[in-house]
């Protein structure tokens, strides 16, 4: 079975400043890893996703996140926040060429930027 | 080009009373797939539709939730006698046949059970 998880709930920045919302994942098979987000009262907008090639990857709105196998992660990075990147941000991982097509979660991060 | 539509986006009902949820896939999709998102977690998958099929039901409930997708129509969720615990976000994504990895996600229905 897959598991995901999100090391932080809850993550405050100061606008303009980097982050890093961390990303674990347990796999006994290769997996396919996402980042959506989701604004308040909205549905999950995708971010960005990994399914094969370059550990890094580039997203929408400025974001990025790396593939590391060895250490099970994909954490999303950010060199410069923005107020309006407040929102909650889902990991996600869905199985290599499985039939099954369900995507699992972790908890969720809340991002909050101030100014 | 529309994303999925969802609706309604805000369901009231009182106990035992019956929830629908409605769900159009984005143009040329025809694979789709409902999520539940509880308060303070994640979305949990609970159904997988083809077209007059169901593919993946393993986190469906075993009572009172049913879920079609017709050959004409929209999907549906159906919630028989829901209770206050059912009080959730529905969300449902859609994907292209074979693309089963990227889903595209609507903006939910927001279940409240009074």
């Amino acid at each position: 079975a897959q598991s995901v998880t999100q090391l932080d709930s809850q993550v405050p920045v100061f606008e303009e400043a980097p982050v890093e919302l961390r990303c674990n994942y347990s796999s006994s098979v290769s997996v396919y890893l996402f980042w959506y987000v989701q604004y308040p009262n909205q549905g999950l907008q995708l971010l960005l996703k990994y399914l094969s090639g370059s550990t890094l990857v580039k997203g929408i709105n400025g974001f990025e996140a790396e593939f590391n196998k060895s250490q099970t992660s994909f954490h999303l990075r950010k060199p410069s926040v923005h107020i309006r990147d407040t929102a909650e941000y889902f990991c996600a991982v869905s199985v290599y060429g499985g039939s099954q097509g369900n995507l699992i979660f972790g908890k969720g991060t809340k991002l909050s930027v101030k100014p | 080009n529309a994303g999925v539509m969802q609706n309604p986006r805000h369901l009231v009902r009182r106990r035992g009373q019956e929830a629908r949820l409605r769900c159009s896939p984005m143009k040329g999709h025809s694979h789709v797939y409902w999520y539940r998102q509880l308060p303070e977690e994640g979305l949990k998958f609970m159904v997988y539709l083809q077209k007059e099929n169901i593919i993946d039901e393993s986190g469906m409930p075993k009572e009172r939730f049913s879920a079609e997708f017709p050959k004409e129509g929209p999907s549906i969720l159906r919630i028989q006698q829901v209770v206050r615990g059912d009080s959730a976000a529905y969300f449902c994504a859609s994907s292209l046949v074979g693309r089963q990895e990227t889903q595209y996600f609507g903006p939910g229905t927001r279940l409240l059970v009074l």
